[in-house]
C-alpha cells in the first residue's frame, strides 16, 4: 500500500522556466512533508520540508504548497536551471516518536532542465 | 562537519561470504537510519537507532544484523544474502530531539550479490 504517491514518473521543463512536481498522500495522520532530491551515485539531500500546520513554505527558488484537505502537496522550482535535473522524491511523517523521524517516500519524480 | 560518510563504496559478495557495512556522522546526531533501494524505487526504511537504542526494525530478515557501536558510528552485518538483497544500501542521520527536521543521507554503497 503506497502511501505517498507521484504520479508523474518524468518530467522535462525548458531552462528558466517553472517546475512543478505534485506528491498526493492517503494517511491523514501524515503531519510533516519533506522534499529531497537525489542525484544518480548520490544520497538524497534535503531540499524544504513543510508542517501541517501551514500551506506555504518558500526557500529561494524553491516553494512547497500543502492542501490538506485534498492530501496534495506540490513543489515548485522558479526559474527552473540544468543543475536541478535529478530526481525529487516526496516524503511525508506520521507524528513525531521521540527521537527519530520516520517518514514515507514517495515513488519519485525525474525532473529534466532542458538547456 | 555535515556529512554522512559510508564505507565502501561498492561491495559484490557470494552468499556464503560475511561481509559489513559502515556509516559515520559526527553532527551530534542521535538517530540513525538504515534504508534499501532498488532501482527506480524509493528508500526503503530498514533500521532505526535512536540514542544507541534499536527502535525499529521493519521486518527485515536476519541476515542483515544493525550494530549501532557508539553515537557516531552504524554499522551493518550482513551474513548469507541472497541476489535479491542487491542494492543500494543507504545510512541517514537527524537529530534527536528536535520534533521537525530532516535526514542527512549518506552517499550508499552498492551492493552486488553473486
Amino acid at each position: 500500500d503506497q502511501q505517498v504517491k507521484q504520479n508523474s514518473p518524468s518530467l522535462s521543463v525548458q531552462e528558466g522556466r517553472i517546475s512543478i512536481l505534485n506528491c498526493d498522500y492517503t494517511n491523514s495522520m501524515f503531519d510533516y512533508f519533506l522534499w529531497y532530491k537525489k542525484y544518480p551515485a548520490e544520497g538524497p539531500t534535503f531540499l524544504i520540508s513543510i508542517s501541517s500546520i501551514k500551506d506555504k513554505n518558500e526557500d529561494g527558488r524553491f516553494t512547497v504548497f500543502l492542501n490538506k484537505s485534498a492530501k496534495h502537496l506540490s513543489l515548485h522550482i522558479v526559474p527552473s536551471q540544468p543543475g536541478d535535473s535529478a530526481v525529487y522524491f516526496c516524503a511525508a511523517r506520521a507524528g513525531y516518536s521521540g527521537g527519530y523521524q520516520k517518514v514515507t517516500f514517495g515513488t519519485g519524480t525525474k525532473l529534466q532542465v532542458i538547456p | 562537519d555535515t556529512e554522512v560518510t559510508q564505507t565502501p563504496k561498492h561491495l559484490v559478495m557470494g552468499m556464503t561470504n560475511k561481509k559489513s557495512l559502515k556509516c559515520e556522522q559526527h553532527m551530534g546526531h542521535r538517530a540513525m537510519y538504515w534504508y534499501k533501494q532498488k532501482a527506480k524505487k524509493p528508500p526503503e526504511l530498514m533500521f532505526v537507532y535512536s540514542y544507541e537504542k534499536l527502535s525499529i526494525n521493519e521486518s527485515v530478515p536476519s541476515r542483515f544484523s544493525p550494530e549501532c557501536p557508539n553515537s557516531s558510528l552504524l554499522n551493518l552485518h550482513l551474513h548469507a544474502l541472497q541476489p535479491e538483497d542487491s542494492a543500494l544500501y543507504l545510512c541517514a542521520s537527524s537529530q534527536g530531539v528536535v520534533v521537525n527536521n530532516e535526514q542527512f543521507f549518506g552517499p550508499g554503497t552498492r551492493l552486488t550479490v553473486l
